[in-house]
């Protein structure tokens, strides 16, 4: 079957670094997508990834490795309103996408 | 976890007929429901978001006579695309949200206008 594994929930201290792991089995790749979502609000785009290797924007980057099924998104100088649910999703080879549970990252002073 | 179960997963349809895509939250009760538009390799694009017992609000550009919402119940919502064209071929997503947590996303729809 089809799967998409991230963390349920992280922790991180503002003004550090995090990084959101998504690992993925599915069946053909047509790309991997990071979204944002603050609570009961609309996801909003973050990146898209075809190609191995780390896509950089800004504060945030993302990385994708095809062989080993594995994506990371990296946020740096984490600020309080980076506190929001990441969501991956892969597309499959149906363009089909294919989405995780999310990951509630939880930012500290 | 909470499931969100979006049917049909894929339609092909005539140009000049009506589609109707529903969007059921199964074992929570949803207060707020957003559909999404997305074509092939570009972000999803946020339609319209509709909250139980009460009009959509549409995105812009989105025309809310061509793309019907409803929203009946905390565990249905059904988009619907009337006199479809071949332009509006697309992905279409719903997600359900919880109120105060995560929303979570249906399966999606692939509707083909031929």
């Amino acid at each position: 079957g089809q799967n998409i594994d991230q963390p349920t929930e992280m922790t991180a201290t503002e003004g550090a670094i995090v990084q959101i792991n998504c690992t993925y089995q599915t069946s053909g790749f047509n790309g991997l997508f990071w979204y944002q979502q603050h609570a009961g609000e609309a996801p909003t785009f973050l990146s898209y990834n075809v190609l191995d290797g780390l896509e950089e924007k800004g504060r945030f980057s993302s990385f994708l490795s095809r062989s080993k099924g594995y994506s990371y998104l990296l946020l740096k100088e984490l600020q309080m309103k980076d506190s929001a649910s990441y969501l991956c999703a892969v597309m499959d080879s149906n363009y089909q996408l294919i989405w995780g549970a999310g990951t509630k990252l939880i930012i500290k002073p | 976890g909470a499931v969100v179960s979006q049917h049909p997963s894929w339609v092909i349809c005539k140009s000049g007929t009506s589609v109707k895509i529903e969007c059921r939250s199964l074992d929570f009760q949803a207060t707020t429901m957003f559909w999404y538009r997305q074509f092939p390799k570009q972000s999803l694009m946020l339609m319209a978001t509709s909250n139980e017992g009460s009009k959509a609000t549409y995105e812009q550009g989105v025309e809310k006579d061509k793309f019907l919402i409803n929203h009946a119940s905390l565990t249905l919502s059904t988009l619907t695309v009337t006199s479809a064209h071949p332009e509006d071929s697309s992905f279409y997503i719903c997600s359900a949200s919880t109120g105060p947590t995560e929303a979570f996303f249906g399966q999606g729809t692939r509707l083909t206008v031929v």
